[in-house]
């Protein structure tokens, strides 16, 4: 379709094992968001780019997470050494400058 | 204090009623308002924007009272299909690009 696409849906690590989170935004959507939602809470913003640059990490919670975004299209959001907080729903979303964001259906993080 | 601010929920009503949602926000910088909606285990998905003068989409009516900081919205005659999350959206500007600023969200659960 032509909307955007996140994989894998559902994800599930033991505690301390890598991650890695695949956003494919809308095509010739300029911005990439990351968002982590938590249980009963609303999406909080982690990471943005604008095309292949990162300008915004202010939300990353830790060293532990990590995301690129090298050709300015997919992204991967990784997560190092997953503790059990980071169990949470990742949400991307794209879109161009100044006009709404349109959300991918969220990759299901759980860390057992 | 969190950024947004909104009702805890939920809220359960019966079919056909009147439901009012309220917000607010404590950056007075904010930009633009918006309301999401996300249906359990999918993704956040706009509903509306919201303008100063108030505005209005069929059962839907949004307001904005920027001296006050608080955003409501007003579902008339509410549906089953209406059951959803409603996600309070405020929209800020930083060195050329914006991010989303998201509510903790309100429940709404229509019964027949």
């Amino acid at each position: 379709g032509a909307g955007v696409s996140q994989s894998p849906r559902y994800k599930v690590a033991k505690r301390g094992q890598d991650v890695a989170l695949r956003c494919d935004p809308i095509s010739g959507h300029v911005s990439l968001f990351w968002y982590q939602q938590a249980l009963g809470q609303g999406p909080e913003f982690l990471t943005y780019f604008q095309n292949e640059a990162q300008l915004d990490k202010s939300g990353l919670p830790s060293d532990r997470f990590f995301a690129e975004r090298p050709e300015g299209s997919v992204s991967t959001l990784k997560i190092q050494r997953t503790q059990q907080e980071d169990s949470a729903v990742y949400l991307c979303a794209s879109g161009q400058t100044g006009q709404p964001q349109h959300f991918g259906d969220g990759t299901r993080l759980s860390i057992l | 204090r969190k950024e947004v601010e909104q009702d805890p929920g939920p809220f359960n009503v019966p079919e056909g009623a009147t439901v009012a949602f309220n917000c607010t926000y404590s950056n007075s910088a904010s930009q633009s308002f918006f309301w999401y909606r996300q249906d359990c285990r999918k993704e956040p998905k706009l509903l509306m924007s919201v303008y100063s003068s108030g505005n209005e989409d069929g059962r839907f009516t949004a307001q904005l009272n920027r001296a006050s900081q608080y955003i409501s919205l007003l579902i008339r005659d509410s549906k089953l299909s209406d059951s959803a999350t409603y996600l309070c959206v405020v929209r800020g500007w930083n060195s050329g690009y914006s991010t989303l600023t998201f509510g903790k969200g309100t429940m709404l659960l229509v019964s027949p």
